[in-house]
Order: C-alpha cells, then sequence, then structure tokens
C-alpha cells in the first residue's frame, strides 16, 4: 500500500497571503488529522476530518481550516499567513473507527512564511 | 485535558548503555499510550503502543497507572537508535492523539 503523501513538500509565502496543503491519505483510511510541527511546541493538533465531517478540532485561530473531500483526501488553508505559522504541517491517516488507533504520518509539507 | 510531559528535551548516551526515556502524562479515565518516533530525514512512525505489549527494536515500554508513566526503554542503547522519540496519548476512540514535546536521543560511539 502506498503511504500517505502530502504536497507540495515545500512552500515559501510571504505574510498576509494564504496557502492550501494538500494530503492523500492511505486507500481505505477514512480518518486524516493535521497537525502543526515547531521546535518549540512540538506537535500540535489542528484538526481532524471524517467521512468529509471535522471531528475533532485542536486550540487554533479560525485562520485554519481544512475540508476532506468523498474519496478521503484531506486539504488545509492557511489564510493572512503571520511569521509564526512557519512550520512543518503533518498529515496523518487512520482507518477512523474507534479501534483503529495506529496513525500513519506523511512526509509533511514544509512552510516558511517570509 | 490530557497532557503529556515529556521532561527531557535531550538524552545522550552511550554506544551499550540502557536508555530511559520519561514520559509522564494527565488523565483521570484509562488512556491509550504510544511511543512515536522520527529518523533523520524519515516520517514520524510508531514505535509501540501499551496495549500490545510488544518490544521492537529492543524497546519496550510499561504504563503504570499509579505513577502515570509510560517510560521507554532499551537494555543497550545502538547508535541506529538516535532520532526524536515522542510519547503520545489518547483519551478515547475518536479522540485525536495528544503529544509530548518530544526526547531527542543521541547515541555516542
Amino acid at each position: 500500500k502506498a503511504g500517505v503523501t502530502q504536497t507540495p513538500r515545500y512552500l515559501i509565502k510571504t505574510r498576509g497571503q494564504q496557502v492550501t496543503l494538500s494530503c492523500s491519505p492511505i486507500s481505505g483510511h477514512r480518518s486524516v488529522s493535521w497537525y502543526q510541527q515547531t521546535p518549540g511546541q512540538g506537535l500540535q493538533f489542528l484538526f481532524e476530518y471524517f467521512s468529509e465531517t471535522q471531528r475533532n478540532k485542536g486550540n487554533f485561530p479560525g485562520r485554519f481550516s481544512g475540508r476532506q473531500f468523498s474519496n478521503s483526501r484531506s486539504e488545509m488553508n492557511v489564510s493572512t499567513l503571520e511569521l509564526g505559522d512557519s512550520a512543518l504541517y503533518l498529515c496523518a491517516s487512520r482507518i477512523g473507527g474507534p479501534t483503529s488507533n495506529e496513525q500513519f504520518f506523511g512526509p509533511g509539507t514544509r512552510l516558511t512564511v517570509l | 485535558a490530557q497532557r503529556v510531559t515529556q521532561p527531557e528535551k535531550l538524552l545522550s548516551v552511550f554506544k551499550g548503555a540502557p536508555v530511559e526515556l520519561k514520559c509522564n502524562y494527565s488523565y483521570s479515565g484509562s488512556p491509550e499510550l504510544f511511543w512515536y518516533v522520527q529518523y533523520s530525514r524519515q516520517r514520524l512512525q510508531l514505535l509501540l503502543r501499551h496495549i500490545s505489549r510488544e518490544s521492537i527494536k529492543g524497546f519496550t515500554a510499561d504504563l503504570n497507572k499509579g505513577e502515570t508513566s509510560f517510560h521507554l526503554k532499551k537494555p543497550f542503547a545502538q547508535e541506529e537508535d538516535s532520532a526524536m522519540y515522542y510519547c503520545a496519548l489518547r483519551a478515547g476512540g475518536n479522540t485525536p492523539l495528544v503529544f509530548g514535546k518530544g526526547t531527542r536521543l543521541s547515541v555516542i560511539a
């Protein structure tokens, strides 16, 4: 099975711009979660989508949003970028049921905001 | 709210020495605990989960509910164990993983 894929792998944006990141989960996985990884804060949960519905949400401002499509692919959007949004954004997928507790992570998208 | 604490940002040990990466959690219920590892230039991957009670790459971890800890141990460190290690907790089947801030393990030859 192919692993979780994320595009693009690298992005450079300037303050005030917006960005869209994409994640393709493992085939058959219906749950997609997004995390922000920074050296100071580690991995912080952004949100989780399951069957096109947001199931969980972390403590991030409304500038961070996401969605999931019927094929389980997911996108996250960050509007009005700030310098502090520079981070590695990780996507993870799992089957999605209450007992499917293993998450598989993608390689991440490294976002740099100048 | 659940919280995972990894008190050491960096742990350096010599090859062949025992390793213990500490993880403490706060959660009033029965959590699922995991250890994830991120080797240089590789993606984050699951190393251990407490329900499996297995040993992976020589690592073991025991859930101590009394001390709310889930420390990761290996009796003899190898150079290839050098990586970033994250402890994570899930409160229930459909809740998100909560990660600690990670410990960088450096094994010195």
